[in-house]
């Protein structure tokens, strides 16, 4: 079974916050990274998909980095509001076509 | 319409008792997957199909059984379903390797 941990597990920010949370992966074999965005009530829906190292997507106040080197993502939240409360997931995919994910981060964002 | 649709959404079931969960998808993916979720654990994968006749079991399989009918369809079965098998049942769907995968609604499973 291959470790993908996040970390915070959860944590709570006030609107208007910048915020980051950690996606630490295996090293070796590695294919993919992906970021999920998962509210409650609904199923996880795609962020980023990242596949090289040193890789940076964004997507409106939310982007990601990628460093397979030493098996780290990090994704960051740039003016937190109310609707970004979710969980965020990453999920590794590697060289053995299936994909792991994390257990979340859950983020809450007080107005 | 949904691109990935799970059946039932939810079902309510007594230990001993034999279930299905259907998943069908019009997104045109060869690539299937069933995961479980529970509080802590996050998603943990339960089986996987590459395409109509490739099955593999993922980390928890123990209990569980699956059927890739068509590509369009891949379904879940709890031969004698128990209470620890109660959890939220994702379907997915991916078009190929380490591509981003696209999530059904859940099914709500209890099990008394």
């Amino acid at each position: 079974i291959l470790n993908v941990e996040q970390s915070p597990q959860s944590l709570h920010v006030q609107e208007g916050d910048s915020t980051n949370f950690t996606c630490s992966f295996p090293s070796s074999n590695f294919y993919a990274l992906h970021w999920y965005r998962w509210e409650t009530a609904k199923s996880p829906e795609a962020l980023f998909v990242m596949t090289l190292n040193g890789d940076e997507k964004k997507k409106g106040r939310i982007s990601a980095t990628l460093n397979t080197k030493e098996g780290y993502s990090y994704l960051y939240i740039k003016g937190s509001q109310p609707e970004d409360s979710a969980t965020y997931l990453c999920a590794f995919s590697g060289g053995y076509q299936k994909v792991t994910f994390g257990t979340g981060t859950k983020l809450q964002v007080i107005p | 319409d949904a691109d990935v649709t799970q059946t039932p959404r939810n079902r309510i079931t007594k230990t001993g008792k034999r279930i299905m969960l259907e998943c069908s998808q019009t997104k045109g993916h060869d690539r299937m997957y069933w995961y479980r979720q529970d509080p802590g654990l996050g998603l943990r994968l339960i089986y996987y199909s590459f395409d109509v006749k490739d099955i593999n079991k993922g980390e928890i399989s123990d209990g569980y059984s699956v059927s890739r009918q068509a590509q369009a369809k891949f379904s879940l079965s709890l031969e004698s379903a128990i209470p620890n098998q109660t959890a939220l049942y994702f379907c997915a769907t991916s078009d190929s390797q380490g591509d981003e995968q696209f999530f059904g609604p859940g099914t709500r499973l209890t099990v008394l």
